[in-house]
């Protein structure tokens, strides 16, 4: 069984400042390792992933994650947030072997940004 | 393309009534999943179904949770005797396959059950 922390469950910030976003995550078994983001009023998004190779992984709005598989983490990085990037973030992992395909997800992360 | 669609957007319900949500994944998706999400918490897993394989119910809260699909098309999940911790937003998501798939979510049905 997978499980996933987000410590943090509010991180404010202001406009242009950078952030970090932790996510930890526990398994007995190699894990995939995706960011969702949930706008306010809108579904849940995928933001990026990590499947193999390359252990930092970007998205197309600025934010990078890396894998860093010793400190079984996964945090989320932007090196200057926009109004706009406000939203609630989401860790999950989900296992590549056997039938355990659902996402375990943390509970998540309250980004606000501020004028 | 269109993508993930659920129905009702809301559900107020009386406790100890039936209900059914429903849930029109993308064309071609074989992969569907059912989560819901509880005020202030993260997604749990409920149900998973891939292809014309049985479906892994392991999150199934109680047997009053019960869920179907037809094909690789609509499912529909079932709450029977809804209790007031039941309230909660169900979402919907569907992919290609299992595991590195990405995932993509329907817009939810929220459920209050008074």
């Amino acid at each position: 069984a997978q499980s996933v922390t987000q410590l943090d469950s509010q991180v404010p910030v202001f406009e242009e400042a950078p952030v970090e976003l932790r996510c930890n995550y526990s398994s007995s078994v190699s894990v995939y390792l995706f960011w969702y983001v949930q706008y306010p009023n809108q579904g849940l998004q995928l933001l990026l992933k990590y499947l193999s190779g390359s252990t930092l992984v970007e998205s197309i709005n600025g934010f990078e994650a890396e894998f860093n598989k010793s400190q079984t983490s996964f945090h989320l990085r932007k090196p200057s947030v926009h109004i706009s990037d406000t939203a609630e973030y989401f860790c999950a992992v989900s296992a590549p072997e056997g039938s355990a395909r659902q996402l375990t997800f943390g509970s998540g992360t309250q980004l606000t940004v501020l004028p | 393309g269109a993508g993930v669609s659920q129905s009702p957007s809301n559900k107020v319900t009386e406790k100890g009534k039936d209900v059914e949500l429903r849930c029109d994944p993308i064309s071609g998706h074989t992969a569907l999943y059912w989560y819901r999400q509880r005020l202030g918490q993260g997604l749990e897993f409920l149900i998973y179904f891939q292809g014309n394989s049985a479906p892994d119910k392991s999150g199934l809260p109680s047997d009053r949770f019960s869920a179907e699909r037809t094909g690789e098309s609509v499912s529909t999940l079932t709450i029977q005797r809804t209790q007031q911790e039941d309230s909660a937003v169900y979402l919907c998501a569907s992919s290609w396959g299992g595991g590195a798939e990405t995932q993509y979510f329907g817009p939810g049905t929220r459920l209050l059950v008074l």
